[in-house]
This record gives structure tokens, C-alpha cells and sequence, in this order.
């Protein structure tokens, strides 16, 4: 497709389980990035992927919280031993390249429910 | 505090009015400030976004940023309903991949 696909689009897990999410971002673009957005509120940076340099870990709230890139293809976000404050839309984006000015295309996020 | 402050709204205003929304920021190395766009269950698309100080108009939306004062501001004139969602402002700084995020302002436009 044209534009940064994610899967699963919706997630219910109980507490304790392990998730993965995945993001598709736009043919050719190397940077990619992720966020976190709880109800009623903005964007929570969590990590950023720019062509070979060592991923941005920055936002990553806590150990249970990692994600991984295939060179410029398909990144993963695994939230190991997941806890109700974790449920939260989480959104993929991408961009030709990384930082000044550049446009970011953002994809409908994975909405996860943990009970 | 938070780096990034936003008007929180919500705002309901009738069609054909003129919105400001606007956000404060305490981060003066942000150079890079964008507006997004929110429709409900959908990813932010971005709107507009300026370089340092000034304006920045396309069609019925004018971006307005003053460093100086640490305030941006996103002007829509002529609303419409369509102009219903929730807006987003955003910061950066230079060679910098994450961005800040406001937490939104939710504007409603009544036909």
C-alpha cells in the first residue's frame, strides 16, 4: 500500500502477556518512528530508527518495552508482561529521512486493550 | 511541566467563524514547529509546519511562531464542518528525530 501500515489494528491481551505490534512504513523511507497516545491525550515519543545509526531509545518507558528494524523495512514493538497502563493507541510513522523538516506520515496505530 | 503546553479546549464554534488555537513551549531549542490534523481512530496528518519565527499561510489556515515568546498559534479561517477533529501543535529540534507533542485541542465547527 501507499501509506505506513500497522497490524494488529485492534488488541485485547490480559495482563501479564507478552504483545508484538508491527509497522510497514512507506517504501523508501528511512526513518521511523513510534509513539504512544493515551485517551484524551497528545503523542508520548517513544523510539526512532534512522537508516544504519543506533536507534533514539529515549521515550521507551521501562524495560518491558522494545522494538527492533529490519534494515529500512518492517519494524516490531514487543511490550513484554503487559500491564493495564499500557493500554494505549500506538503509532507508527515514517519519513524520507530523519530530523530538519521533513514530512512524517503517520499510520492508524494499534489500538491495545490489556484487561 | 510539561515542555509542550496546549490550550486544551474543547472548543465549539459555528460554521464560517474564525479558530485560534494555540500552544506555549519552555524548550528554546525547538526550531522546527508543526500543526497536526486528528480525525477520531485515524493517525495525525500533518498540517502545516514553520522553521524558526513567523508566519506561514495555505489557504485557510495561517501557522504563526514568535521564539521570542515561546508561542505558536494556528489561525483557520472561514471554518467549516469538516474542519471538525483534533488538533495537535508539535515541536522539534534541528537534526533532532523525536518530536513533542501537545495533548490536543478538540474543535467542533456547527453547520
Amino acid at each position: 500500500g501507499a501509506g505506513v501500515s500497522q497490524s494488529p489494528s485492534n488488541k485485547v491481551t490480559e495482563k501479564g502477556k507478552d504483545v508484538e505490534l508491527r509497522c510497514d512504513p512507506i517504501s523508501g523511507h528511512t526513518a521511523l518512528y513510534w509513539y504512544r497516545q493515551r485517551l484524551g491525550q497528545g503523542l508520548e515519543f517513544l523510539i526512532y530508527f534512522q537508516g544504519n545509526s543506533a536507534p533514539d531509545k529515549s521515550g521507551l518507558p521501562s524495560d518491558r518495552f522494545s522494538a527492533e528494524r529490519t534494515g529500512e523495512s518492517v519494524s516490531t514493538l514487543t511490550i513484554q508482561r503487559t500491564q493495564q497502563e499500557d493500554s494505549a493507541v500506538y503509532l507508527c510513522a515514517s519519513s524520507p529521512q530523519g530530523g530538519s523538516g521533513n514530512t512524517i506520515y503517520f499510520g492508524e496505530g494499534s489500538w491495545l486493550t490489556v484487561v | 511541566q510539561k515542555e509542550v503546553e496546549q490550550d486544551p479546549g474543547p472548543l465549539s464554534v459555528p460554521e464560517g467563524a474564525i479558530v485560534s488555537l494555540n500552544c506555549t513551549y519552555s524548550n528554546s531549542a525547538f526550531q522546527y514547529f508543526m500543526w497536526y490534523r486528528q480525525y477520531s481512530r485515524k493517525g495525525p496528518e500533518l498540517l502545516m509546519y514553520t522553521y524558526s519565527s513567523g508566519n506561514k499561510e495555505d489557504g485557510r489556515f495561517t501557522a504563526q511562531v514568535d521564539k521570542s515568546s515561546k508561542y505558536i498559534s494556528l489561525f483557520i479561517r472561514d471554518s467549516q464542518p469538516s474542519d471538525s477533529a483534533t488538533y495537535l501543535c508539535a515541536m522539534r529540534e534541528t537534526n533532532a528525530g523525536k518530536s513533542t507533542f501537545g495533548d490536543g485541542t478538540t474543535l467542533t465547527v456547527k453547520p
